[in-house]
């Protein structure tokens, strides 16, 4: 029973470089979401998919974009890191209604060089 | 602009006592209320809700307290035990809007034996 997985789970690039984040989900969820939680900012949301095809920015969505691939995949692609762009990152998925709490991944830690 | 607020960075409480959280909003429109628990290297995990139809949800040792006209809601945890040592988001919705979840910054609760 993984639930949301995502992949990998430590990368370090240098700035500039380009890196695709993954993320999978094994619960039939509509909605997912991506996140960053730096020290002391808590969770800020990145992007969010609600359904399969679409995609709307968050509060932080500059210098990432998404990919809703199909119902179980949600991707956040870095096309080039910027040392602000150090932190950790979760993918969650939810049944897509807001009253339905959000399952997290185990986050993916990023550090740009 | 924060629109929810854990005012606390830290809270140390000794084991067997009660742990208060604490968190305040400043968005009208939030009628659902989320607490998540978060532990190193792991993902948040829910751990109890509550809606604006009601003013207190309890789920065994976890009670949620919600006061409406004070845009104010906490968490108590009784008795507090050493696995309750983490970080706690607290967490808010509006029902009837999209699927955003907006979250505060957290709050590290330390168990002392």
């Amino acid at each position: 029973n993984a639930g949301v997985t995502q992949t990998p789970k430590f990368q370090v690039l240098k700035t500039g470089q380009s890196m695709t984040l993954q993320c999978a989900q094994d619960m039939n969820h509509n909605s997912m979401y991506w996140y960053r939680q730096d020290p002391g900012m808590g969770l800020r949301l990145i992007y969010y998919s609600a359904s399969e095809g679409t995609t709307d920015k968050g509060e932080v969505p500059n210098g990432y974009n998404v990919s809703r691939l199909n119902k179980r995949e949600f991707s956040l692609r870095l096309e080039s890191a910027a040392p602000s762009q150090t932190s950790v990152y979760f993918c969650a998925s939810s049944e897509g209604h807001s009253m339905q709490p959000q399952h997290f991944g185990d986050g993916t830690r990023l550090s740009i060089l | 602009d924060q629109q929810v607020k854990q005012n606390s960075p830290s809270l140390s409480v000794q084991e067997g006592r009660i742990s208060i959280l604490n968190c305040d909003y400043t968005n009208s429109m939030f009628d659902y209320f989320l607490w998540y628990k978060k532990y190193p290297a792991e993902g948040p995990t829910f751990l109890i809700s509550i809606s604006s139809i009601k003013d207190k949800n309890e789920d065994g040792r976890f009670t949620v307290f919600l006061n409406k006209s004070a845009k104010h809601l906490s968490l108590h945890i009784v008795p507090s035990q050493p696995g309750d040592s983490a970080v706690y988001f607290c967490a808010a919705s509006a029902i009837r809007g999209d699927d955003k979840i907006i979250f505060g910054k957290g709050t590290r609760l330390h168990i002392l034996p």
